[in-house]
């Protein structure tokens, strides 16, 4: 069965830190995707940087970057210079196959500070 | 700018009253959405598949006959929840793939937090 999993319920770093958020996964389809989305209090899903599983270099958007390790089935969250608006819970979701279905791991509620 | 609008944001009903929300890809047609529920301090669990012009697709666990979908338009998806009850009160959310390869971004819509009294 397909599985995300975040091992991080909550990580706390300092303003103009990196961080890196973990996330896990588990599939036997050969073709998957791996999303990371922030999720601010106000509740909208706001998507970050996407995976393919095809992809031979790592993803990267801004201040986010995707570490992608294939054969430790990892695709962990790097967020350089921490701001305090990157405070919110983040969600790394895995597409199933070739669907656009997502399976969502529980979360990482990161917490930056001054 | 949002790519998914979801209206409404917010709404209270009376236990047993009917609740339709509505998602739209704005500038873009989806043939395909996706409804997602969140409950307090959880992750998001697929509900729904909304297929444009055909029925939804349920996932296990899930009513049909309580949560209605309808997706009449390559725009938009409609979630009814039917009958409401209090254990219904959730945080629901819905989906579209901005793009044709299945590297697009998967946007969301603000979602839709049901209160049910």
């Amino acid at each position: 069965a397909q599985k995300i999993t975040q091992t991080q319920p909550g990580m706390f770093v300092q303003e103009k830190e990196a961080v890196t958020l973990d996330c896990t996964y588990d599939t036997s389809d050969p073709s998957y995707g791996l999303f990371w989305y922030k999720q601010p209090s106000s509740g909208e899903m706001i998507f970050l940087i996407y995976q393919g599983s095809y992809d031979q270099q790592n993803a990267t958007e801004g201040r986010y970057s995707l570490n992608f390790q294939k054969a430790r089935k990892s695709a962990n969250l790097v967020i350089s210079a921490s701001q305090l608006g990157d405070s919110a819970m983040y969600f790394c979701a895995m597409r199933e196959g070739d669907t656009d279905k997502l399976i969502f791991g529980t979360g990482t509620r990161l917490q930056v500070f001054p | 700018g949002a790519v998914v609008s979801q209206h409404p944001s917010r709404v209270i009903c009376k236990s047993g009253t009917s609740v339709k929300i509505e998602c739209r890809s704005l500038d873009f047609q989806a043939t395909t959405m996706f409804w997602y529920r969140q409950f307090p301090k959880q992750s998001l669990m697929l509900m729904a598949t909304s297929n444009e012009g055909s029925k939804a697709t349920y996932e296990q666990g899930v009513e049909k006959d309580k949560f209605l979908i309808n997706h009449a338009s390559l725009t938009l998806s409609t979630l009814t929840v039917t009958s409401a009850h209090p254990e219904d009160s959730s945080f629901y959310i819905c989906s579209a793939r901005l793009g044709v390869t299945l590297g697009s971004p998967l946007h969301f819509g603000n979602g839709t937090r049901l209160t049910v009294t």
